[in-house]
């Protein structure tokens, strides 16, 4: 299968500092990338779409100037938490598509720790 | 609107067979897809249906039914690293992109 990374991890920052996550396609090109959201013990929210070279997605209620998001390849894409709150600390997994309608391969996610 | 259903959690032997539910409704249909994920990792592509019909990929299977909006993932001769949720996803637009996903059923596989 196709193969996505994610850099960094984990990371624990401190409130009011951003922070920048990499989602990188390996071995296909993505022209698609997803990133998601996920709270302990609940199902991946959707947080945005993003097609290289265009603007994102957003879905309703993520704020598109607190999490913004780059997509300038066809295979890196990157998340960046501005001004992040303890509110924030999630697990963020993306995921890349390299065609519509073909299945989602995900990233193996990046913990965020916000004190 | 969107609305996927599966059961939250379910327990089975190891060795035995298990077969895990997924009810949707959705303004459009491209395909379910059903997802393994471990506590505390990414979620990792099982199958991919978008005809009725069964789907057999080793101890994995999955059926769809399109006019019943449903769906399941049979786990055979479970092993206990098959504890982990699974989620269905629904790819519901027109563009066959944006997936919108189950709650997730916690499977636990017990000796």
């Amino acid at each position: 299968g196709a193969v996505v990374s994610q850099h960094p991890s984990r990371v624990i920052c401190k409130s009011g500092t951003s922070v920048k996550i990499e989602c990188r396609s390996l071995d296909f090109q993505a022209t698609t990338m997803f990133w998601y959201r996920q709270f302990p013990k609940q199902s991946l929210m959707l947080m945005a779409t993003s097609n290289e070279g265009s603007k994102a997605t957003y879905e309703q209620g993520v704020e598109k100037d607190k999490f913004l998001i780059n997509h300038a390849s066809l295979t890196l894409s990157t998340l960046t938490v501005t001004s992040a709150h303890p509110e924030d600390s999630s697990f963020y997994i993306c995921s890349a598509s390299g065609a519509p309608k073909e299945t989602q391969y995900f990233g193996p996610g990046t913990r965020l720790l916000v004190l | 609107g969107q609305n996927i259903d599966q059961p939250t959690e379910m327990t089975a032997t190891e060795g035995a067979i298990v077969q895990i539910n997924c009810t949707y409704q959705t303004s459009g249909f491209n395909g379910l897809f059903w997802y393994q994920q471990h506590a505390g990792e990414a979620p990792t592509f099982l199958s991919y249906n978008v005809l009725d019909g069964l789907e057999e990929k080793g101890r994995f299977s999955s059926f769809l039914s399109r006019s019943k909006g449903y769906s399941y993932l049979l786990l055979k001769e479970l092993q206990m690293k098959d504890s982990a949720s699974y989620l269905c996803a629904v790819s519901g637009d027109n563009y066959g992109q944006n997936f919108v996903f189950g709650p997730g059923t916690r499977l636990s596989v017990l000796p």
